[in-house]
């Protein structure tokens, strides 16, 4: 498959454990968030979004937990899979809206 | 069916050649992108489009265009290839902002080689 990142940070989690992911945003301004994976050979897919009212939102085995004072994105993935290993990109709309900022992603390899 | 597609998948060109990437949305979303990825830097934006008539250069433009020919297509040419555009290419579409999520829909991208 397609290399997406060669030089990712890499987390390796042991099937069954909780993921954590991280990511640090840059702009203050920003006001709505979204959590990205993409797997090998493919676009990335939506996993969650947030917006900056909120401190913490939830989806189906999916959490993100949004840190405004200290710019601090998290992502927290229960009982992960092997379907989960993927590269995981956090991303800011930072103003105009609908235009998206991306960090630089996070490879997540679960081993069995 | 897929909802953004891109073609072609794989181009392998060559130094000085012109090439259009093309990308077509079956969502109806009136706002379109293009992004280009490179190992380590992820997903940088080069033009996007709110509307037809809407064209607007992201923050690596230099050496791409781009043509809205309708709502639903959205190509990226290269007029002069360079060995430093080779990455994979990514197109993207969203609905009107607050109408809901700002998420973006993603085609399956293009790798581009230039050699």
């Amino acid at each position: 498959g397609e290399s997406v990142g060669l030089h990712l940070p890499t987390l390796s989690v042991q099937e069954g454990d909780n993921s954590i992911i991280n990511c640090a945003y840059s702009n203050s301004a920003s006001d709505y968030f979204i959590w990205y994976k993409q797997e090998s050979g493919k676009g990335p897919q939506f996993i969650i979004d947030i917006r900056s009212n909120m401190d913490k939102r939830q989806g189906q085995r999916v959490t993100v937990l949004l840190n405004k004072t200290v710019k601090h994105l998290s992502l927290q993935i229960a009982a992960t899979q092997p379907g989960d290993s993927a590269v995981y990109f956090c991303a800011e709309n930072t103003g105009t809206a609908s235009k998206l900022t991306f960090g630089t992603g996070t490879r997540l390899q679960v081993t069995l | 069916d897929a909802d953004v597609t891109q073609t072609p998948r794989n181009r392998i060109t060559k130094t000085g050649k012109r090439i259009m990437l093309e990308c077509s949305q079956t969502k109806g979303h009136d706002r379109m992108y293009w992004y280009r990825q490179d190992p380590g830097l992820g997903l940088r934006l080069i033009y996007y489009s709110f509307d037809v008539k809407d064209i607007n250069k992201g923050e690596i433009s230099d050496g791409y265009s781009v043509s809205r020919q309708a709502q639903a297509k959205f190509s990226l040419s290269l007029e002069s290839a360079i060995p430093n555009q080779t990455a994979l290419y990514f197109c993207a579409t969203s609905a009107v902002a607050g109408e809901g999520s700002d998420e973006q829909f993603f085609g399956p991208g293009t790798r581009l080689t230039v050699l």
